[in-house]
């Protein structure tokens, strides 16, 4: 059964500063990887997914994730934050036509 | 844009009282699903749904819950008789098959349960 690792649960960073956000996954076959954001109060919008292909995702506000499957890692990173990227973000995996696992979620807090 | 609906938006009940959350999936899906977050909490999937009945359930989904596709367009969760501790925000999601399968899963904006 597959498994998703967010490492941090929180980070704090400054505005206009870089941010990484760690995923970590297990599963014994082909996955598909989600990153979603839960913006304060409000539901769970997909950032970006890695389905095949190029290992560099692009996804809304200028976010972006790599896949690594030799470290099974999907980390989340930013070059420059925005106040408004405040927010919950949960990593997720799925296979094809399943359920979606989702991490536990790690709240980035945006220092002025 | 086709989207995920989930009425109501926030549902307020004493415990032991029945409750069903409704969520009008994406026309052509064929996966629905139910999700639930507790606050502060990470989002627990509950229960898958396809071809008109139940392909997996979590432990949570215990013998209190109930899912059901009534009419070919909602599809909805049933909580027999709430306890404090089915208070949470439940999810639905949807997701297409062969040709509309985008790998990912459409979720809805959530229905807020609060048990008192």
């Amino acid at each position: 059964a597959q498994s998703v690792t967010q490492l941090d649960s929180q980070v704090p960073v400054f505005e206009e500063a870089p941010v990484e956000l760690r995923c970590n996954y297990s599963s014994s076959v082909s996955v598909y990887l989600f990153w979603y954001v839960q913006y304060p109060n409000q539901g769970l919008q997909l950032l970006l997914k890695y389905l095949s292909g190029s290992t560099l995702v692009k996804g809304i506000n200028g976010f972006e994730a790599e896949f690594n499957k030799s470290q099974t890692s999907f980390h989340l990173r930013k070059p420059s934050v925005h106040i408004s990227d405040t927010a919950e973000y949960f990593c997720a995996v799925s296979e094809v036509n399943d359920k979606i696992i989702f991490g536990k979620g790690t709240r980035l807090h945006i220092l002025p | 844009e086709p989207e995920v609906t989930q009425t109501p938006s926030h549902q307020v009940t004493q415990m032991g009282q029945e409750v069903i959350l409704r969520c009008v999936p994406i026309s052509n899906h064929l996966y629905f699903y139910w999700y639930r977050q507790i606050l502060g909490q990470k989002v627990e999937f509950l229960v898958s749904f396809y071809n008109n009945e139940i392909s997996e359930k979590s432990e949570i989904f215990d013998d209190q819950f109930s899912v059901e596709r009534p009419d070919g367009s909602n599809f909805t969760l049933k909580i027999r008789s709430t306890k404090l501790e089915d208070s949470a925000m439940y999810f639905c999601a949807s997701s297409g098959a062969g040709a509309l399968n985008t790998g990912e899963l459409f979720f809805g904006e959530g229905s807020r349960l609060t048990v008192l």
